[in-house]
């Protein structure tokens, strides 16, 4: 089963517009790391945000924000007023304990297409 | 800000021959990382390394792989026989923690096999 679900390969959103990329998770650890990447087309992988389980507020960096919904298990990225330099792929990734392993997993991606 | 460093970002090699890629993960991290990514697809992982030993690998991560970590501060990922199936990217990452804290890549080094 896959760890990490993010339904939406390809998003567009029109420059200054908010967006939201979708990733849901699955795991049955109540200790948990949900981070979000951004992959520009030059390939290096960008931390974005971070945002622990055990968290009672969202995490929010700049005009990234997480909405983490915990009984649903999802924690979407939302980018206020997009710009031409967000398009790029987007990584939902997970740390969880169950086993003792706390390997980071990642989602397939969503390829977010900002446009004027 | 402290960062991930990777040497090279990107080597041409023919198969067969042996690759090393470097990495120089932030100065106070512990747990160290390998991932790969082929083109277009997903970020695999490849193996885990914390305490100067490799703590987990997958199925990726065969005899032709090795790590270390040789003078306290370089990472390095061996290939010993490259085939043209290991051309990808591959992503050294550092974390202060072990468990569910943050995860730092490097820029990746891009190794294409001819």
């Amino acid at each position: 089963a896959q760890k990490i679900t993010q339904t939406q390969p390809g998003m567009f959103v029109q420059e200054k517009e908010a967006v939201t990329l979708d990733c849901t998770y699955d795991t049955s650890d109540p200790s948990y790391g949900l981070f979000w990447y951004k992959q520009p087309s030059s390939g290096e992988m960008i931390f974005l945000i971070y945002q622990g389980s055990y968290d009672q507020q969202n995490a929010t960096e700049g005009r990234y924000s997480l909405n983490f919904q915990k009984a649903r298990k999802s924690a979407n990225l939302v980018i206020s007023a997009s710009q031409l330099g967000d398009s790029a792929m987007y990584f939902c990734a997970m740390r969880e304990g169950v086993g003792g392993s706390y390997i980071p997993t990642f989602g397939r991606g969503t390829s977010l297409i900002v446009h004027p | 800000e402290p960062e991930v460093t990777q040497t090279p970002s990107h080597q041409v090699t023919q198969m067969g021959q042996e690759v090393i890629l470097r990495c120089v993960p932030i100065s106070n991290h512990l747990y160290f990382y390998w991932y790969r990514q082929i083109l277009g697809q997903k970020v695999e992982f490849l193996v885990s390394f914390y305490n100067n030993e490799i703590s987990e690998k997958s199925e990726i991560f065969d005899d032709q792989f090795s790590v270390e970590r040789p003078d306290g501060s370089n990472f390095t990922l061996k290939i010993r026989s490259t085939k043209l199936e290991d051309s990808a990217m591959y992503f050294c990452a550092s974390a202060l923690t072990g468990d569910t804290g943050e995860l730092f890549f490097g820029e990746g080094s891009r190794l294409t096999v001819l």
